[in-house]
């Protein structure tokens, strides 16, 4: 079965640093979502995006952070300049077209580390 | 607000046993639900889910999940724990026509002892 796949599994960068991280979605699915999840709290819902635009967003995605789909495959997470409190868990997810319930199907997460 | 709670934060179970994992939820309507599961190194997969119709629903792994709107819960159970389902649990909400991200618990870990 195909699997959401995000790359790297780990990154450790240097505050202030930009960061990029990189989800490839299941071949056909059309929305596409970041989540993260600071060590032993929430799963907390970023970004959405549809349509080559985002569709919704939280409190936390303000200017620091950037989603794009550069080549039509890849979806990216940029933050611009990391800081301490960015470190966490970063899952990709991707909804099927179709399902009623909007299904999302998660990918195995980047763990990023701010020093 | 809309909230999600998972009250346990760890669970141990001998194998063999039954096992009950709970869910509140603090909505106006009745949101769409559903369980994950995430085993270390591993994303989130979907266990269940729940959308209408029968409060008892069926899952993967021998899973199932009852909705009870009076209590506003979604509890996972499974009959008999296998040590392979030692992991980490999110129940997980989303509210229909107010977007499709979703909103979860804190996580539920689960221990399997021998």
């Amino acid at each position: 079965e195909p699997e959401v796949t995000q790359t790297p599994s780990h990154q450790v960068t240097q505050m202030g640093q930009e960061v990029i991280l990189r989800c490839v979605p299941i071949s056909n699915h059309l929305y596409f979502y970041w989540y993260r999840q600071i060590l032993g709290q929430k799963v907390e819902f970023l970004v959405s995006f549809y349509n080559n635009e985002i569709s919704e967003k939280s409190e936390i995605f303000d200017d620091q952070f950037s989603v794009e789909r550069p080549d039509g495959s890849n979806f990216t997470l940029k933050i611009r300049s990391t800081k301490l409190e960015d470190s966490a868990m970063y899952f990709c997810a991707t909804i099927r077209p179709g399902t009623a319930v909007y299904e999302q199907y998660f990918g195995p997460g980047t763990r990023l580390t701010v020093t | 607000a809309q909230s999600v709670t998972q009250p346990d934060i760890h669970i141990t179970v001998s194998e063999g046993a039954s096992l009950e994992l709970r869910c509140n939820y603090s909505y106006g309507a009745t949101p769409y639900l559903f369980w994950y599961v995430q085993s270390p190194g591993q994303g989130l997969q979907l266990l269940l889910k729940y959308f209408s119709g029968d409060t008892l629903v069926q899952g993967i792994k021998g899973f199932e999940a009852e909705f009870k709107r009076s209590q506003s819960s979604f509890n996972l159970r499974k009959p008999s724990v296998h040590w392979s389902d030692a992991a980490e649990y999110f129940c997980a909400a989303r509210i229909y026509q107010a977007g499709t991200a979703l909103i979860f618990g804190k996580g539920t870990t689960l221990s399997v002892s021998s």
